[in-house]
């Protein structure tokens, strides 16, 4: 069966840094293309970021780029999202998701979420 | 700064048939978009339904089918059920980066 679970999250000051896991089970995670995927307070879906397999291709949404950054590590088949200068607006659930090709099947699969808070 | 376009809301009887569309502000939605359509209940994360315009995950209740209309995307619903109510979100393909639609809240009455 296939797992993600997120974690991280958590109450964060305006300005600072957090990092996010996704520990994946289930499937050889070295195989798939995965996402991050936010959804602000009764809001709706936004896609983050992705990166493929081996960590050579990563594609970020414009308005994230040079504050979030997107990784993984195989060996301990995790997802990565370092989260930096944070600000009230990035307040969310952060979901990651398990994504079948760069374009084909994006989100077959979705953990639960992770609440970030940004707030003094 | 690409906006993807769906109906904030719709309404729809037991038993219905309803279609929730996907408009890019780029243009027409052709496959290489590969229109994808997603699930959300409240308190859940989201479900896939339809990933490249048309094709079903073998979780898809038959009732749901995916295509293009109009140069849009488009999610129809046939004989809908009252567990259907839900919001609904469409993912477009941008050669790399991808965009969510507003999302579509189903109503049930």
């Amino acid at each position: 069966e296939v797992q993600l679970v997120e974690s991280g999250g958590g109450l964060v000051q305006p300005g600072g840094s957090l990092r996010l896991s996704c520990a994946a089970s289930g499937f050889t995670f070295s195989s798939y293309w995965m996402s991050w995927v936010r959804q602000a307070p009764g809001k709706g879906l936004e896609w983050m970021a992705n990166m493929n397999q081996d960590g050579t291709q990563k594609y970020y949404v414009d308005s994230l780029r040079g504050r979030f950054t997107i990784s993984r590590d195989n060996a301990k088949n995790s997802l990565y999202l370092q989260m930096d200068s944070l600000r009230a607006e990035d307040t969310a659930v952060y979901y990651c998701a398990r994504d079948q090709g760069i374009a084909a099947r994006p989100g077959e699969y979705w953990g639960q979420g992770t609440l970030v808070t940004v707030s003094s | 700064q690409t906006v993807v376009t769906q109906e904030p809301s719709l309404t729809v009887s037991p038993g219905g048939t309803v279609t929730l569309t996907c408009a890019s502000s780029t243009g027409a939605v052709t496959s290489g978009y590969y229109p994808n359509w997603f699930q959300q209940k409240p308190g859940q994360a989201p479900r896939a339904l339809i990933y490249s315009t048309s094709n079903k995950y073998s979780w898809t209740p038959a009732r749901f089918s995916g295509s293009l209309l109009g140069g849009r995307a488009a999610l129809t619903l046939s004989g809908v059920q009252p567990e259907d109510e839900a919001e609904y979100y469409c993912l477009l393909y941008y050669g790399g980066a991808k965009v969510f639609g507003g999302g579509t809240k189903l109503t049930v009455l």
